[in-house]
């Protein structure tokens, strides 16, 4: 079975500030790694995912994530937030070859004017 | 283009009254997905569907029961509510492929069960 750590439940930084969000997971086999965002009272929409190929993979809105086999993590980074940043972000993983998706219990960012 | 579809979008109910939550997606997809959201849990599986006429639980499934109606369809049954389901509930849809797609979520329905 696989699982998510999502290492910081809150992220506060102030705008124009870089940040990481971290995510670490466990998986007996080979997976797909996605990051999704959640604004207040809406679905969530993915930010962005790795599939294979390049370990840096680039989103939406700034956003990319590093793939670290050897550490299993997948950290979020922006160079520089902005106030609309401000939601919760999730760190999902799926086995390959499964239907299956597990999900991280969340990061909430908090971009301070 | 609508995508994947949730009604109602707000619902009470008092313990040990049923309701069904209904799911439509619109992109022909083949896997469907239930998940409930709480406060410091993240998203939690409750059933899934790989494909038209299959359904497999997933990590919280007591107290729920799931249909795959068709293609399109995947509805969330409980059928004697309790106060630990009051949850935000998200249906979520993905395409072909082995695992590589990702899930397209609905807006939610936020149910209080008083």
């Amino acid at each position: 079975a696989q699982s998510v750590t999502q290492l910081d439940s809150q992220v506060p930084v102030f705008e124009e500030a870089p940040v990481e969000l971290r995510c670490n997971y466990s998986s007996s086999v080979s997976v797909y790694l996605f990051w999704y965002v959640q604004y207040p009272n809406q679905g969530l929409q993915l930010l962005l995912k790795y599939l294979s190929g390049s370990t840096l993979v680039k989103g939406i809105n700034g956003f990319e994530a590093e793939f670290n086999k050897s550490q299993t993590s997948f950290h979020l980074r922006k160079p520089s937030v902005h106030i609309s940043d401000t939601a919760e972000y999730f760190c999902a993983v799926r086995p390959g070859g499964y239907q299956k998706v597990t999900f991280g219990i969340g990061t909430k960012l908090q971009v301070i004017p | 283009n609508a995508g994947v579809t949730q009604t109602p979008k707000f619902q009470v109910l008092k313990t040990g009254q049923s309701m069904t939550l209904q799911c439509a997606q619109d992109m022909n997809h083949n896997s469907m997905y239930w998940y409930r959201q709480d406060p410091g849990m993240g998203l939690r599986l409750i059933y899934y569907s790989a494909s038209e006429g299959t359904t497999d639980k997933g990590e919280v499934p007591n107290g729920y029961n799931v249909s795959r109606l068709n293609k399109r369809e995947f509805s969330l049954r409980l059928e004697s509510a309790a106060p630990s389901q009051t949850s935000v509930y998200f249906c979520a849809s993905s395409g072909q492929g082995a695992g590589n797609s990702p899930l397209h979520f609905g807006n939610g329905t936020r149910l209080t069960v008083t």
